[in-house]
């Protein structure tokens, strides 16, 4: 089953732009999540944003989330090649600390 | 990939056999869960495990089995019974009553390519 969809599928931007990711989710959450994925690796937790928070910022990194339309978004602000990967939204399953995750989006950073 | 290893890095299993996906954690984390991923696709749960000697289904356990005798190793086994195996799979564990209860931690991934 699907929580999170993120928006879009795919991203290609120049080094030294931002990049935007959203992600939407369908049941009332505590909070959400948001994870980097190098091609072949595991997963990297980057931030958490609880139900209470609208905004959040990790180094270049700000996320928002808006309850009301049940969606978030992650924003790479001055983006680096280093920041190609796959991002992906995950929101707990049915109250519990399991973590639905989203089909992600594919970002690439053009040096 | 913090304190968790997945061996081996990469598996290559002929049709009708079983194999055993390795995952250790030295985080003190008392659940842990076994992932499988598809070519540019998220992540479907397998099974999970919230303490020792206790593990529940996930999305898609059909074909796979798994055990939990220590804290630290969560083993997957991908036995016949699954038909379409070959696929990234990941393990991940969680500390439920820490600090960061809701965060997952990620081993580097086992690559399985049914021959």
């Amino acid at each position: 089953s699907q929580q999170g969809e993120e928006d879009p599928q795919a991203l290609s931007i120049q080094e030294g732009e931002n990049a935007t990711m959203n992600c939407s989710y369908k049941t009332s959450i505590n909070n959400l999540q948001w994870y980097r994925q190098n091609s072949g690796r595991g997963l990297v937790h980057l931030i958490l944003i609880r139900s209470n928070e609208r905004e959040k910022h990790s180094g270049r990194l700000r996320v928002t989330l808006d309850t009301s339309k049940k969606s978030s978004s992650l924003l790479i602000t001055a983006s680096r090649a280093a920041d190609t990967a796959s991002y992906f939204c995950a929101t707990p399953m049915d109250s519990s600390y399991k973590l639905i995750f989203g089909s992600g989006t594919r970002l690439l950073v053009r040096p | 990939d913090g304190g968790i290893t997945q061996s081996p890095k990469y598996l290559f299993r002929k049709e009708g056999q079983n194999v055993t996906l390795s995952c250790e954690q030295n985080l003190n984390h008392d659940a842990m869960y076994w992932y499988r991923q598809d070519p540019g696709q998220g992540l479907r749960l397998i099974y999970y495990s919230q303490i020792v000697n206790d593990f529940q289904k996930g999305d898609i356990a059909e074909g796979y089995s798994v055990s939990r005798e220590k804290k630290e190793s969560f083993p997957l086994t991908v036995t016949s019974a699954q038909k379409n195996p070959t696929a990234f799979y990941l393990c991940a564990s969680s500390d439920p009553g820490g600090r960061n209860t809701d965060t997952q931690y990620f081993g580097p991934g086992t690559r399985l390519t049914v021959l």
